[in-house]
């Protein structure tokens, strides 16, 4: 079974320029989550969805972040402008069944961001 | 306020030696304890979960307890690896509403 994929792996941006990351949940997982991974620190949630609908936005800056996932499969999250505190990785993860007692979560490799 | 805190921070240690991780937690309502182990440049992969109920739990040569009514939590590693070397990071879910709350992790480093 395939986990979850993102891309790119590594993103070298200068500051004010706009980034987009790729998604994609291990099939037939309803619930996508995105995180912030700074270094040495474990992930921060930015944006929870279930199916296409976000859920839980309470944590993504909206000023400069959006993330879609229009066909409740896979999902972009876009920074616009990146600033130099943006970087960081990018973790995404899935899980199957939001209402399970469990709630396990599988992540991706992680997209490294380097703000310049 | 939800928090789980790890220590050691950092910890290095001989190939072959056995060590223990350590996660305090003050999360309501608790849901369930898991620990991730993360390599270098790859998204954390799941250890162990554990629920209220139970307060050990193994998976090859890790082992987790857990105590929720002193809500700690402790990874034992026996026999290192040079491949265990990556950070381990604690993870505890609050009941209803699909969170979790992440430790900072604690970096372990097994040398030969």
């Amino acid at each position: 079974e395939a986990g979850v994929v993102q891309s790119p792996r590594y993103k070298i941006i200068e500051k004010k320029q706009p980034v987009a990351f790729w998604c994609n949940p291990i099939s037939g997982h309803n619930t996508l989550y995105w995180y912030l991974q700074n270094l040495g620190q474990g992930p921060e949630l930015l944006i929870r969805y279930e199916n296409e609908e976000a859920v839980d936005d309470s944590q993504l800056p909206k000023d400069r972040f959006s993330a879609e996932r229009l066909k409740g499969v896979d999902s972009t999250l876009k920074i616009q402008p990146a600033e130099l505190g943006d970087s960081a990785v990018y973790l995404c993860a899935s899980s199957p069944d939001p209402s399970g007692s469990l709630n396990e979560q599988f992540f991706g490799p992680g997209t490294r961001l380097t703000v310049l | 306020k939800n928090q789980v805190e790890q220590s050691p921070q950092s910890l290095i240690i001989l190939e072959g030696k056995n060590c223990t991780l350590q996660c305090n937690y003050t999360v309501s309502p608790f849901s369930n304890l898991r620990w991730y182990k993360q390599d270098t440049g790859r998204g954390p992969v799941s250890l162990t979960i554990m629920t209220f109920s139970e307060n050990t739990k193994s998976n090859g040569r890790y082992t987790a307890t857990l105590d929720a009514d002193t809500k700690q939590s402790s990874l034992h590693i026996t026999a290192s690896q040079l491949s265990d070397s990556a950070s381990y990071i604690c993870v505890v879910s609050v009941e209803y509403g699909n969170k979790l709350v992440f430790g900072a992790g604690t970096i372990l480093r097994v040398k030969s």
